[in-house]
């Protein structure tokens, strides 16, 4: 049984580009979230979706962040036109939304922006 | 503001050491408090708390959480270098919306 799944592991941009996060949760999960890390900081929720909603985007840039989770396929988080602040560890968990809200995390997406 | 705030930001032991971290936060519904341990990569799930005054116990590592208090604590007996890692704490609040602190970074001394 695969447990939350990110990929690329590693994603390097230049300023302006387009960066594209994935996010298979584990199965049977319904539930995803994202987080992103910063050195020296804690986990800071994003977004909360389930499959086909945004449920929750309340920790989520208003401007050129995005996140999807359509119903087949990945959930997918996506950054327009990047800038060097975005550079961060983003991490994806996934629950199964049903009496239990234990989150499963990925192993993480490490964004770097030149 | 934030809403979950952990102590000490980080601490140095030696192996055999028994630590206590400690998370205390402020939501407004609450429904459960988490701990995670985070090695190089994906924080791996530890506890989840909802009742007030249960310990929960794995091995060497237990946690109590005390809703009058609006806190928690982590202990960890007779510690080992394997122990090194950042401990998070997270709150769940209604709505599914957690919150996690910034981390106590613990490093056992062999």
């Amino acid at each position: 049984n695969a447990g939350v799944m990110q990929n690329p592991r590693h994603l390097v941009r230049r300023r302006g580009q387009e960066a594209r996060l994935r996010c298979s949760p584990m199965k049977g999960h319904s539930h995803v979230y994202w987080y992103r890390q910063l050195p020296e900081e804690g986990l800071k929720f994003m977004v909360y979706l389930q499959k086909e909603n945004i449920i929750d985007e309340s920790g989520m840039p208003k401007e050129r962040f995005s996140a999807e989770f359509p119903k087949e396929g990945p959930s997918i988080l996506r950054i327009q036109q990047v800038v060097r602040g975005d550079s961060a560890a983003y991490f994806c968990a996934s629950s199964p939304g049903t009496g239990s809200n234990i989150q499963y995390f990925g192993a993480g997406t490490r964004l770097s922006v030149l | 503001e934030d809403k979950v705030v952990q102590s000490p930001l980080s601490l140095v032991v030696h192996e055999g050491d028994t630590v206590t971290l400690n998370c205390s936060y402020e939501v407004t519904n609450f429904r459960s408090l988490l701990w995670y341990k985070q090695e190089k990569k994906a924080p791996t799930f530890l506890f989840m708390l909802t009742s007030s005054g249960i310990e929960k116990k794995s091995g060497r590592l237990s946690s109590i959480l005390d809703k009058k208090e609006l806190s928690s604590i982590l202990n960890i007996t007779a510690t080992q270098t394997g122990d090194s890692a950042i401990y998070l704490c997270a709150v769940e609040e209604g709505g599914n919306q957690f919150y996690f602190g910034t981390g106590t970074s613990l490093t056992v001394i062999p």
